[in-house]
């Protein structure tokens, strides 16, 4: 099945750390540029973060550039997102993405999400 | 300040008439719209992207109109497992970046 499975949320204080994963299955994963999208409780959608195919592009926006760290590995088929600083804005359902091949930014396919909260 | 908006912010409708859904922006956030569908507890799913295409497995009731800063998704004879939430998405060719709408909810009257 295709499929993104995320993991690695959790309860994590302010100013903590966290790394999410991302394990991709039946498709070829190191053909498509990957994003990190979240949701807060009761919320909107926000793009996180971007990485091209060949993690040669990187994208953040600014309300977590300098925090946030997008990386990939094509050979075992995972996304990963390294979060720094964690602030209480930031507890949301992260949910790993896969673009359209064509359209670098239309978000195909999307994981269960995985839940992040960040409170003392 | 560059502002998406979505309107309504929630539309009532009955099964099997027309929603018409507005995305605008107040400046150009990007060319290209994608819409997606969150039913409650559930991750968004594609429905269009690059302004008019569907995608894999979409139906042909769901279809889109508008150009510029306004775009409008349209779903013609609204079936049961269409009440979610949808959310807009405005973004250019490159960069891989997008910004979102904040969304319509479409429930039943």
């Amino acid at each position: 099945d295709v499929q993104l499975v995320e993991s690695g949320g959790g309860l994590v204080k302010p100013g903590g750390s966290l790394r999410l994963s991302c394990a991709a299955s039946g498709f070829t994963f190191s053909s498509f540029t990957m994003n990190w999208v979240r949701q807060a409780p009761g919320k909107g959608l926000e793009w996180v973060s971007s990485i091209s195919s060949d993690s040669t592009y990187i994208y953040y926006p600014d309300s977590v550039k300098g925090r946030f760290t997008i990386s990939r590995d094509n050979t075992n088929n995972s996304l990963y997102l390294q979060m720094n600083g964690l602030r209480a804005d930031d507890t949301a359902v992260y949910y790993c993405t896969r673009a359209v091949l064509i359209e670098p930014s239309a978000m195909g396919l999307w994981g269960q999400g995985t839940l992040v909260t960040v409170s003392a | 300040e560059k502002v998406m908006t979505q309107s309504p912010a929630t539309l009532s409708v009955s099964p099997g008439e027309r929603a018409t859904l507005s995305c605008g922006a107040s400046q150009s956030f990007g060319t290209k719209v994608a819409w997606y569908q969150q039913k409650p507890g559930q991750a968004p799913r594609l429905l269009i992207y690059g302004t008019s295409t569907r995608a894999t497995g979409i139906p042909t009731r769901f279809s889109v109109g508008g150009s510029g800063t306004e775009f409008t998704l349209i779903i013609n004879g609204l079936q049961s497992e269409d009440f979610a939430v949808y959310y807009c998405q405005r973004y250019s060719n490159w960069p891989p970046q997008g910004t979102f709408g904040p969304g319509t909810k479409v429930d039943m009257k």
